[in-house]
């Protein structure tokens, strides 16, 4: 069972533009939604997170608008980099944080120059 | 401030036999959470160990195991390997038992042959 479903499965983006991918979940218990970043040969590293109790939060370059009512929440990209190409997961957490991730399929991400 | 380590990087094994793989957790870390990443997915949660005890377990069978020690290093043991376990081992260290934090190591990259 798939608890949370992520799109696209890879994004060509344009060096400046916007890249955007989405998530949604199933499990309404589900109440810490991180977004993680990894490069090939790496582990996911987190780069934002959010809380149901708010609809966006940004940081830096990185937005995540969140949807409660829709149970879907999405990363924003602002002026991608090349740098930025790597798989990006969604992934959740029920509530009182619990002591598991369920990940996303992740986003491979390639921003050309 | 040392991250998560562990060893070894690569690892080529045949059917049936054991193995083991082992996490040294980030420096004030008491929890160590072992993930398994097939090629092309997000990571899957094992388990997660806390003062040396299992403390919740993904839909893996029993033939997945783990121990935590007192340093709160810890190992994943696979026994009787499938060509299916062939994938990225994953494992995270946190200050509780609690997700958010989570820092994870590069991996262990099993391949069953």
């Amino acid at each position: 069972q798939q608890q949370v479903k992520q799109s696209p499965q890879s994004l060509i983006v344009q060096k400046g533009g916007i890249s955007i991918i989405n998530c949604a979940y199933e499990n309404t218990a589900f109440d810490y939604f991180p977004w993680y970043q990894q490069f090939p040969g790496k582990g996911p590293a987190l780069l934002i997170a959010i809380r149901p109790d708010v609809s966006e939060k940004k940081e830096g370059r990185f937005t995540i608008s969140f949807n409660k009512s829709a149970k879907q929440f999405s990363l924003h990209i602002m002026d991608s980099q090349p740098g930025d190409s790597a798989t990006y997961f969604c992934a959740a957490s029920p509530v009182g944080g619990g002591n598991k991730l369920t990940f996303g399929t992740g986003t491979q991400l390639k921003v050309e120059l | 401030e040392t991250g998560v380590t562990q060893s070894p990087t690569h690892l080529i094994k045949t059917r049936g036999q054991q193995v083991t793989l082992r996490c040294s957790s980030q420096s004030g870390h008491n929890t160590v959470s072992w993930y398994q990443q097939a090629l092309g997915q997000g990571p899957q949660f094992i388990f997660q160990y806390y003062r040396e005890e299992e403390n919740g377990r993904g839909n893996f069978p029993p033939r997945f195991s783990g121990l935590q020690f007192p340093n709160y290093s810890s190992e994943l043991n696979v026994n009787a390997l499938e060509l299916d376990d062939s994938a990225l081992y994953l494992c995270a260290s946190s200050a509780g038992q609690e997700v958010y934090g989570y820092t994870f190591g590069s991996g262990t990259r099993l391949t069953v042959v």
